[in-house]
C-alpha cells in the first residue's frame, strides 16, 4: 500500500475521445509524475508536475495535459485519443528532497480505446 | 540522463541469491542509483538507492563499484514471490536538475520451484 490511490481503475473509450484519469498523492508529497506503459515495455515518462507547475515534458504531444492542484492531487488528461494511447497510465509521488528519488506508484490507471 | 543495460530476462530458483547488473558508463557526479520492481499490472515499487560502495536494506544490496560505471542488485535467498521486472535508473534526486525517473526496459526475473 503506497498511499496513492488511481481512478477509474479500468477504462475504455473511442477513438477521438477525450479522457482524464485522476491521481491522490501520499500525504505530505509536493511532486507528481504521470508515465505510459505499453504491454511488455518499462513506464514513460509523460510530464512531472511540482507544486502544481509542470517540471519537465517526456516526447508526448501536447494533447496530453495535465494539472496538480493546491491539495497535490493530479489530472492527465488526454484528448483526441487514439489506438496507440492504449497502455497502463501510472501516476507516482514522491517527496523532492536532495538525496533521494523514492517514488510511490499507484495501481494505473488500464485505459483501453477502440 | 544517464542511459542504463541491463540484461532483459533472468531465470533461476528458489532459495539461490541473484544478482541482476546494470551498466550506466555515462553516469554524472550527481547521479544516484535507484531500482525499482514492477509485478503485472502493478506499479513499480521502490526497492533500494545507493550512490557508492554499498547499501542493504531488508530486501536487497546494491553494490556500486568505485568507478560508479555498472551496479549490482542482490536478491538474497529468492521466493517464488520475487518473479517480476527489475528497473535500474540512474538521475540526479535533487530537485534543482529537474531530473525525472526514467525506466528502461528492465530485466525480467523468472523464478522457479
Amino acid at each position: 500500500e503506497t498511499g496513492v490511490t488511481q481512478s477509474p481503475t479500468h477504462l475504455i473509450k473511442t477513438r477521438g475521445q477525450q479522457v482524464t484519469l485522476r491521481c491522490s498523492s501520499q500525504s505530505g508529497h509536493n511532486t507528481v509524475s504521470w508515465y505510459q506503459q505499453a504491454l511488455g515495455q518499462g513506464p514513460q515518462f509523460i510530464f512531472q508536475y511540482y507544486r502544481e507547475e509542470e517540471n519537465g515534458r517526456g516526447n508526448f504531444p501536447p494533447r496530453f495535459s495535465g494539472l496538480q492542484f493546491p491539495n497535490y492531487s493530479s489530472e492527465l488528461n488526454v484528448n483526441a485519443l487514439e489506438l496507440d494511447d492504449s497502455a497502463l497510465y501510472l501516476c507516482a509521488s514522491s517527496l523532492v528532497l536532495a538525496g533521494t528519488t523514492e517514488a510511490f506508484f499507484g495501481q494505473g490507471t488500464r485505459l483501453t480505446v477502440v | 540522463l544517464a542511459k542504463t543495460t541491463q540484461p532483459i530476462s533472468m531465470d533461476s530458483y528458489e532459495g539461490q541469491e541473484v544478482n541482476i547488473t546494470c551498466s550506466h558508463n555515462n553516469i554524472a557526479t550527481n547521479d544516484y542509483i535507484t531500482w525499482y520492481q514492477q509485478f503485472p499490472s502493478q506499479g513499480p515499487r521502490f526497492i533500494i538507492q545507493g550512490y557508492k560502495t554499498k547499501v542493504t536494506n531488508e530486501v536487497a544490496s546494491l553494490f556500486i563499484p568505485a568507478d560508479r560505471k555498472s551496479s549490482t542488485l542482490s536478491l538474497p535467498r529468492v521466493s517464488l514471490s520475487d518473479t517480476a521486472v527489475y528497473y535500474c535508473l540512474v538521475g540526479d534526486p535533487g530537485y534543482s536538475s529537474a531530473s525525472k525517473i526514467i525506466f528502461g526496459s528492465g530485466t525480467r526475473l523468472s523464478i522457479r520451484p
